[in-house]
């Protein structure tokens, strides 16, 4: 059964700090891998999609990337903001498991000014 | 952009009523879907809707719930009598899931007091 984790839990970084959020999954048949962003008490934000294929993607300051064969990936936030500050959400889509997404738990990141 | 929306966005009812989450997802998706996030925890698979019919749900989708896609454009969750611990955020997706990955809305926070 496919599991995700991700770590830390939680991170508290300075503004403008490079900073990297850790997903791990069990299972590395996967179709792909989407990142989300969620503010407290609200929905799901995409942020960045990665097909199985695909190694990266880049948006603006952010950059996921992806080791199909060692189950992990990446989300690098460059020169955080107070504003990214959110629980950060890794799901992917399990071969197994038909179309569903499988969530980590998240990390919450606070920046300060 | 293209949104899925939910309504409404906060519902309070009593144990053992029934409760009908409306959402309307993205035109052009075929796959549709419910999760749930109690507090403090992970995001939940519940139930995906491909073609008229239901083609996944997890163990926590049983006999008290129910969807339905009424007319061309709404998506809904029932949950018939609801338990305390059915209180929860539940958020409607549509997707693409192969190619575009999920779109969420913004979510129902249900109260069951």
């Amino acid at each position: 059964k496919q599991e995700v984790t991700q770590i830390p839990a939680a991170l508290s970084v300075p503004e403008g700090e490079n900073l990297v959020l850790n997903c791990s999954f069990t299972d590395s048949a996967i179709y792909n891998l989407q990142w989300f962003r969620q503010d407290p008490g609200k929905g799901l934000t995409s942020l960045l999609l990665i097909q199985s294929s695909q190694r990266e993607q880049t948006s603006g300051r952010l950059n996921a990337s992806l080791d199909k064969s060692s189950g992990r990936s990446t989300l690098y936030i460059a020169a955080s903001q107070p504003g990214d500050s959110a629980t950060y959400l890794c799901a992917v889509i399990a071969h197994q498991a038909g179309t569903a997404l499988i969530f980590g738990k998240g990390t919450t990141l606070s920046v300060s000014s | 952009e293209p949104e899925v929306t939910q309504t409404p966005s906060h519902q309070v009812t009593q144990m053992g009523q029934e409760v009908i989450l409306r959402c309307v997802p993205i035109s052009n998706h075929l796959y549709f879907y419910w999760y749930r996030q109690i507090l403090g925890q992970k995001v939940e698979f519940l139930v995906s809707f491909y073609n008229n019919e239901i083609s996944e749900k997890s163990e926590i989708f049983d006999d008290q719930f129910s969807v339905e896609r009424p007319d061309g454009s709404n998506f809904t969750l029932k949950i018939r009598s609801t338990k305390l611990e059915d209180s929860a955020m539940y958020f409607c997706a549509s997707s693409a899931p192969y190619r575009d990955g999920y779109t969420f809305g913004s979510g129902t926070r249900l109260t069951v007091v």
